[in-house]
């Protein structure tokens, strides 16, 4: 059973930083491009970054550009999201998902989310 | 950035009827559309992968359609654990992005 299991979110200040991890079991982590998605409460789903499976290749959308980082440690199976000078409107719960990839595409796997609530 | 629009925002139906949500691409995505279904405190799932490719076991009923920027998810026989909201998203560039979501909900 394919499971990803996120952690690290929580209450984090305006301007300071928060590391979210994901470890994955059950599926073979190191062959996939790996993503975190992002949804307020309530409102829509926002892709915010991803990364390929050697980590050589990184991208991000433009509101989280030089303030987040995304990374991957393929021996422990895991993936993280280290997220520095914080917004309020970085406040969401956020998803680890799995890029099924070439040739179909899709985010076939995703975990239960961590919530990170941005506030003083 | 691709702007993904979905209508109608909500549906109302019955137990038994046949739906389609509508999702429109700002520019063409070729067939890069997948679909998902999200239940309240739940994460999304995937049930159709470009454009009209079933995922391995969702039911039939769900199916998809369209290319270039026009695309459409019908679900027929609709049964009470279908009511859930329904979202498109285009992964043909960067960055993905993702439609509003149609809540689909019992009339």
């Amino acid at each position: 059973e394919v499971q990803l299991v996120e952690s690290g979110g929580g209450l984090g200040r305006p301007g300071g930083s928060l590391t979210l991890s994901c470890a994955a079991a059950g599926l073979t982590f190191s062959s996939h491009w790996m993503n975190w998605v992002r949804q307020v409460p309530g409102k829509g789903l926002m892709w915010v970054s991803r990364i390929n499976t050697d980590a050589t290749v990184t991208n991000y959308t433009d509101s989280v550009k030089g303030r987040f980082t995304i990374s991957r440690d393929n021996a422990k199976n895991t993936l993280y999201l280290q997220m520095n000078s914080l917004r309020a409107e970085d406040t969401a719960l956020y998803y680890c998902v799995r890029d099924r990839g070439w040739p179909t595409g899709g985010f076939d796997y995703w975990g239960q989310g961590t919530l990170v609530i941005v506030s003083s | 950035d691709i702007q993904m629009t979905q209508s109608p925002a909500t549906l109302y139906a019955s137990v038994g009827d046949r739906v389609t949500i509508t999702c429109r691409a700002s520019q063409s995505i070729s067939s890069w559309l997948a679909w998902y279904q999200q239940k309240p405190g739940k994460a999304p799932k995937l049930l159709i992968y470009k454009a009209s490719n079933l995922e391995n076991g969702v039911p039939s009923k769900f199916s998809g359609s369209g290319s270039g920027t026009g695309f459409t998810l019908t679900i027929s026989s609709l049964q009470p654990d279908d009511f859930a909201t329904y979202y498109c998203q285009q992964y043909n560039s960067l960055p993905y992005t993702f439609g509003q979501g149609t809540k689909l909900e019992i009339k």
